[in-house]
């Protein structure tokens, strides 16, 4: 069964530093991973996504992720946050040898930019 | 741009209703999924559809059915509202990929209140 874990459920952090919101995943198979960004009263927009290309994946607003197998991890980062990154972020995995084709999503990091 | 399309952005009804959730993509997508996003649990998956008049549950079916009569169409219906079924409901869709799963393209989401 595929699942994920994100490991943080708040980060604040101050306006100008680094970004990490961390991740691990649970699959059987090459999964694809993605990061989703949801600004308050709006939809879920795609930051980016794993496919079994390059390992380190580079989305959109500066936002990069690594996929590390050995670790089971794929954490999103940024070297510099905006105020305008203040928003929950969900990790989340697709494992196409399972059979289940829905995206697993986990639980949510909400991420505090502070002046 | 992909567009999925929910009817309502804010719903309520009242304990023992029949409730209908509508959603229309117009990217000719395969698949299309219901989900319910609620506070620290992030999105878990209602039910699903990979056709036309095909559908699987998820991870939390009980109390709801689907219907999908035409491919860019997927209905989410709540036999008889109860206060616990209070939440955000996102609707979504994605194409199947080979092998893979693509990711998914979000509605901005039903808030429905159940009194």
């Amino acid at each position: 069964a595929q699942s994920v874990t994100q490991l943080d459920s708040h980060v604040s952090v101050s306006e100008g530093t680094p970004v990490l919101l961390r991740c691990n995943y649970s699959s059987s198979y090459s999964p694809s991973l993605f990061w989703y960004v949801q600004h308050p009263n709006k939809g879920l927009q795609l930051l980016l996504k794993y496919t079994s290309a390059a390992t380190l994946v580079k989305g959109i607003n500066g936002f990069e992720a690594e996929f590390k197998k050995s670790e089971t991890s794929f954490h999103l980062t940024k070297p510099s946050a905006h105020m305008s990154d203040a928003a929950e972020y969900f990790c989340v995995v697709s494992d196409h040898s399972t059979g289940r084709r829905a995206l697993t999503f986990g639980s949510g990091t909400r991420l505090q930019v502070q002046p | 741009d992909v567009k999925v399309t929910q009817s309502s952005r804010y719903l309520v009804k009242r304990t023992g209703e029949k409730v209908f959730l509508e959603c229309v993509q117009d990217m000719d997508h395969e698949n299309m999924f219901w989900y319910r996003q609620d506070p620290g649990l992030g999105l878990r998956l209602i039910y699903f559809s990979y056709d036309v008049k095909m559908k699987e549950k998820g991870d939390i079916p009980e109390g709801y059915s689907v219907s999908r009569e035409k491919k860019e169409r997927f209905s989410l219906i709540l036999e008889s509202a109860s206060t616990n079924q209070t939440s955000m409901y996102l609707c979504a869709s994605s194409l199947s990929g080979q092998g893979k799963y693509t990711e998914a393209f979000f509605g901005q989401g039903t808030r429905l209140t159940v009194v």
